[in-house]
């Protein structure tokens, strides 16, 4: 039972554009969710986060919106650098529980 | 400056063995766990622990067992190893916050 989806398991964009992951998740109790990046032969770096209060939240290039009622949310990376290539996981908990469901990733390629 | 280490990174044994991961943070964290990556590339919850106390199992075989000995390290023993606990084993730490730090990852093949 996969509470916390990523449906593409891959995404090419040309540096310079926006790259749109996007994840969903089935339960409802989740109330905080955040974005990890994972190079090869490395642990996962967290990235950003948003709490079920917020639909956005913005750092920089990156940027997380969260869409309650379809239980979706989606990571914007504007422009897309090469370094940005990577595999993207996104996870879901329920504050306080101390305890991150992820998603399979979204392995993303920026080409120059 | 390391921040969430573990040792070993590779480890290839024969079934039926025991072996023994490890890891440290060095951020001053209270809670660590313990997940692993399968071959679909799934990351799980194995274990977490808070200032050396057990918080979470999620169904584990008890031939795994982690050991805290301080809050900052948390140690995983695997017994009798099977060919399924082949994966990559990651150690991570948290404060109060959601935000988890992660370890580069223990890659275990089990032959």
């Amino acid at each position: 039972d996969q509470q916390v989806k990523q449906n593409s398991p891959s995404l090419s964009v040309q540096e310079g554009r926006i790259s749109i992951l996007n994840c969903d998740y089935t339960n409802s109790m989740f109330d905080y969710f955040l974005w990890y990046k994972k190079y090869p032969a490395e642990g996962p770096t967290f990235l950003i986060s948003i709490s079920s209060i917020k639909d956005k939240n913005e750092d920089g290039r990156f940027t997380v919106f969260l869409n309650k009622s379809a239980k979706h949310l989606s990571l914007h990376i504007v422009p897309s650098q090469p370094g940005d290539s990577a595999v993207y996981f996104c996870a879901a908990t329920t504050q306080g529980a101390q305890k991150l469901v992820f998603g399979q990733g979204t392995r993303l390629t920026i080409n120059p | 400056d390391t921040a969430v280490s573990q040792t070993p990174k590779y480890l290839v044994t024969q079934m039926g063995n025991d072996k023994s991961i490890k890891c440290e943070q060095n951020l001053g964290h209270d809670t660590m766990y313990w997940y692993k990556q399968d071959s679909k590339k799934f990351l799980k919850i194995m274990f977490s622990y808070n200032n050396k106390e057990l918080i979470i199992n999620e169904t584990v075989p008890n031939r795994f067992s982690p050991k805290s000995p301080d809050k900052a390290h948390l140690n995983l023993h695997i017994n009798s190893l099977e060919l399924g606990d082949s994966a990559v084993y990651f150690c991570a730490s948290s404060t109060q916050g959601n935000e988890q730090f992660f370890g580069p990852g223990t890659r275990l093949t089990v032959l």
